[in-house]
């Protein structure tokens, strides 16, 4: 499954919100009936952190201006207001097949 | 605490074999999904292996069967012996848990496995 995100660079101004895009190249529907859609965080230099799994359940810790949704092949992240501490690259990864990440969006400040 | 602590790596020549090592301490590593993800320098993340619960393990196809991954549940470790190393499996190693399959929600530091002569 080729996941695919847009936009690949994402420049945003400090307490406005932003977007990032997710896409699929086949529905993440599992036979269960979960999709597992999961977003992550890798700021400069350290390891990832993921924020969203399940397409909108945000992780023990994660602040609430991050939020996720979508379905079958499209998703998004949103940040509601952009702080300092949200630079860095994000990624989604699909879990319903063999794990693929998305290419990374690099969020950093205007 | 919970944390994953990986180890092994370095420079290696093309063709070698290095064994990576992540201790996992707060938890049991037979008790999750555990994970090695890489990452090149620059570069984006790639799944490489998966092991559920210490039982059935899982690679990419692109590995063509070099890599093993494996539990070791008295030290609380899993391993992943590469060989065969190729230029292109330089980079980070990050050992992952998961609390469901396919997914890692914590990871350790990463190790850097450089393949050059």
């Amino acid at each position: 499954v080729v996941m695919t995100q847009s936009p690949l660079s994402l420049p945003v101004t400090l307490g406005q919100p932003a977007s990032i895009s997710c896409r699929s190249s086949q529905s993440l529907v599992h036979r269960d009936g979960n999709t597992y859609l999961s977003w992550f965080q890798q700021r400069p230099g350290q390891s990832p952190r993921r924020l969203i799994y399940k397409v909108s359940n945000r992780d023990s810790g994660v602040p609430d201006r991050f939020s996720g949704s979508g379905s079958g092949t499209d998703f998004t992240l949103k940040i509601s207001r952009v702080e300092p501490e949200d630079v860095g690259v994000y990624y989604c990864l699909q879990g319903t097949f063999w794990p693929t990440f998305g290419p990374g969006t690099k969020v950093d400040i205007k | 605490e919970v944390q994953l602590v990986e180890s092994g790596g370095g420079l290696i020549q093309p063709g070698g074999s290095l064994k990576l090592s992540c201790a996992a301490s707060g938890f049991r590593v037979s008790s999750k999904y555990m994970s090695w993800v890489r990452q090149a320098p620059g570069r984006g993340l790639e799944w490489v292996s998966i092991i559920y619960f210490c039982g059935s393990a899982y690679y990419a196809d692109s590995l063509t069967g070099r890599f093993t991954i494996s539990c070791d549940t008295w030290k609380n470790t899993i391993d992943l012996q590469m060989n065969s190393l190729r230029a292109d499996d330089s980079a980070t190693y990050y050992c992952g848990s998961g609390d469901m399959p396919n997914n890692v929600n914590l990871w350790g530091q990463g190790t850097l496995v450089t393949v050059s002569s």
